[in-house]
């Protein structure tokens, strides 16, 4: 079975402050996707970044970059300048067949 | 803009009484899905349709029924809602061509309260 795991459950920041969450996953398989997904309260998902298990070269869009290490099983983001509006429940996912979710870190960015 | 669109966004239903979800797409995707959100949790994967090939989760009840009767829309039905329905639905797309096969899309959900 596939599984993904946020060991942070919660988290807060500074605004303009970097913060880094957490994921790990477990899998056999080879060839996959991860992704970074940002849940605002008004709840609607929106992808943050992706990556693919065969690029060797971490994923960056903006403020937000990945960890990917693959051996490790591990696909953290680091968010750079926090701002307000990044506060948002973040799921990390893991993708072959079908999309599995981590729990979630709920991310607070404070003024 | 193309996009994923879910109606209503709240549903109110009482115990027991049928209830549809709404979901269309503009993106032209042929894969759509329907998830499960209960409060502070992951979504759950419920069924999603491959095309017109539909593909039920094993742990799916019964009562979660799904129609797509074209590419654009697809149907949640739950037939007897309970107590322990209430959640947050959402609907999602992913696309056709190998390169944003893997990416879903989703819509804004619908958040279904039962009385």
């Amino acid at each position: 079975a596939q599984t993904v795991t946020q060991s942070q459950p919660e988290m807060s920041v500074q605004e303009a402050e970097t913060v880094t969450l957490s994921c790990t996953y477990d899998t056999s398989e080879n060839n996959y996707y991860l992704f970074w997904y940002k849940q605002p309260p008004s709840r609607q998902m929106i992808l943050v970044i992706r990556q693919e298990a065969y690029k060797q070269q971490n994923a960056t869009e903006n403020r937000f970059s990945v960890n990917f290490q693959k051996a490790a099983k591990s696909f953290s983001l680091k968010i750079s300048d926090s701002q307000l509006g990044d506060t948002a429940m973040y799921f990390c996912a893991f993708m072959t067949s079908r999309l599995t979710f981590g729990e979630g870190t709920q991310l607070t960015v404070n003024p | 803009d193309a996009m994923v669109i879910q109606n209503p966004r709240y549903q109110v239903t009482q115990f027991g009484k049928p209830v549809t979800l709404s979901c269309s797409q503009t993106l032209n995707h042929n894969v759509m899905y329907w998830y499960q959100q209960k409060s502070s949790q992951a979504p759950k994967l419920l069924f999603h349709y491959y095309d017109k090939d539909f593909n039920n989760e094993a742990d799916t009840p019964d009562n979660f029924q799904s129609r797509r009767p074209n590419t654009s829309f697809c149907f949640l039905d739950i037939r007897s809602p309970g107590l322990g329905d209430a959640a947050m639905y959402l609907c999602a797309t992913s696309g056709r061509q190998v390169w944003d096969y893997n990416e879903q899309f989703f819509g804004p959900g619908t958040r279904l309260t039962v009385l």
